[in-house]
């Protein structure tokens, strides 16, 4: 089953902008994730956010989240062309402190 | 290894043949993952493994899939008798611990098309 839905499914913006993604899931969280994927393939991890956290940034991105609302956004600003990919959220929650439960993912095409 | 490594990176076989899917996690990775991903979907979760404890198989989809860790470092997932709805990408993943608070290190997965 899954618990993260992300928002929008697909996303198509300029080099440049901002673009940014939400994820809401259903169940009290230990933490969420954000991975992307190029083509299909393997993914990356990008950053965590724990359960406490509001909001944390790496580089480029910075994740929210809002434990009351269920939901997470990662913005990713100052887009570049190889940002082209899928993302994904994903969630750990309950007694399970290992397994990971990942939402279907938003596709983010960033244009020349 | 630098990496998660999976073979093969594609695979086509006939429906009804049992097929077998490597995955050689980061070396001194304790927590080993499969994972699944029909086109256009999410990851669904098929087994954990952690040192030596007894592996969750909670997520295999039925009893055609089991998979192993020998020496607590490869793993083979082994679909049998294949069917079409079996066509995914398998993919494999390795953590520290097994606490998913470092994150996941995938592989690039394994292709499989049933015919």
């Amino acid at each position: 089953s899954q618990q993260g839905e992300e928002d929008p499914q697909a996303l198509s913006i300029q080099e440049g902008e901002n673009a940014t993604m939400n994820c809401s899931y259903k169940t009290s969280i230990n933490n969420l994730q954000w991975y992307r994927q190029n083509s299909g393939r393997g993914l990356v991890h990008l950053i965590l956010i724990r359960s406490n956290e509001r909001e944390k940034h790496s580089g480029r991105l910075r994740v929210t989240l809002d434990t009351s609302k269920k939901s997470s956004s990662l913005l990713i600003t100052a887009s570049r062309a190889a940002d082209t990919a899928s993302y994904f959220c994903a969630t750990n929650s309950g007694g399970s402190n290992y397994k990971l439960t990942f939402g279907k993912g938003t596709l983010l095409t960033v244009n020349p | 290894g630098a990496g998660v490594s999976q073979s093969p990176s594609n695979k086509v076989t006939e429906k009804g043949k049992d097929v077998e899917l490597r995955c050689d996690p980061i070396s001194g990775h304790t927590a080993l993952y499969w994972y699944r991903q029909s086109l256009g979907q999410g990851l669904e979760f098929l087994i954990y493994f952690q040192g030596n404890s007894a592996p969750d198989k909670s997520g295999l989809p039925s009893d055609r899939f089991s998979a192993e860790r020998t020496g607590g470092s490869v793993s083979t997932l082994t679909i049998q008798r294949t069917q079409q709805e079996d066509s995914a990408v398998y993919l494999c993943a390795s953590s520290s611990t097994g606490y998913s608070l470092y994150g996941y290190t995938f592989g690039s997965g394994t292709r499989l098309t049933v015919v």
